[in-house]
């Protein structure tokens, strides 16, 4: 069957270490993979995308990495701040059959990253 | 960066009552948008995607005639619930198609409560 899991609901660290999340899929073949950050009671916020033949992205304190053959990417935030606490989700884009990716989203359940001061 | 709003962000019906919700891109043209409903600590399920001038694709398991997507235009799509009962209370999200390979971009939200 078809999943996409990340790895913990809740993360909890001290301000100024890096968070590492976790998002593993199977069965599927995605065109892109995603991470978006959701705050309570609002929609998602686009993060980082990264195309199935790039390894790892980075953007300011952001870095993602996305490994095929495992089928796992890794979100990390270095130099983490209260301020990044919020819960992040990743998902994926999948390939049509005649390429390109379909457009439309499967998103993991997420994880709830809570900064300590 | 494209900009994605809905309308309303809240909303309180009685059961048996119709509900539309709007999704508009502010600055930018989408030919396709999706909607989707996220239930407490789930994740975000798609439920169909809205093609400007043509029907919506709707996933499996969603019923097309409780949930009328109209995209009339290539800034707008509206999702009506119609009969709404309690267990169609969810957060509903949309989301526009950019012009970029993987660019999407999220409204903030509608929170639909059916009593």
């Amino acid at each position: 069957s078809q999943k996409i899991e990340q790895n913990s609901e809740a993360l909890n660290i001290q301000e100024g270490k890096t968070a590492t999340l976790t998002c593993n899929y199977t069965n599927y073949s995605p065109a892109y993979l995603q991470w978006y950050r959701q705050d309570p009671g609002r929609g998602p916020v686009f993060l980082l995308l990264i195309r199935e033949n790039e390894k790892e992205k980075r953007k300011e304190r952001l870095k993602v990495t996305f490994d095929t053959t495992l089928k796992q990417s890794l979100f990390h935030i270095t130099a983490s701040q209260p301020a990044d606490s919020a819960t992040y989700l990743c998902a994926l884009d999948l390939f049509m059959n005649y390429g390109g990716s379909q457009g439309n989203l499967i998103f993991g359940k997420g994880t709830k990253l809570s900064v300590k001061p | 960066g494209a900009v994605v709003s809905q309308h309303p962000s809240r909303v309180i019906c009685k059961s048996g009552t119709s509900v539309k919700i709007e999704c508009r891109s502010l600055d930018f043209q989408a030919t396709t948008m999706f909607w989707y409903r996220q239930f407490p600590k789930q994740s975000l399920m798609l439920m169909a995607t809205s093609n400007e001038g043509s029907k919506a694709t709707y996933e499996q398991g969603v019923e097309k005639d409780k949930f009328l997507i109209n995209h009339a235009s290539l800034t707008l799509s509206t999702l009506t619930v119609t009969s709404a009962h309690p267990e169609d209370s969810s957060f509903y999200i949309c989301s526009a198609r950019g012009q970029g390979p993987g660019e999407q971009y999220f409204g903030p939200g509608t929170r639909l409560t059916v009593t």
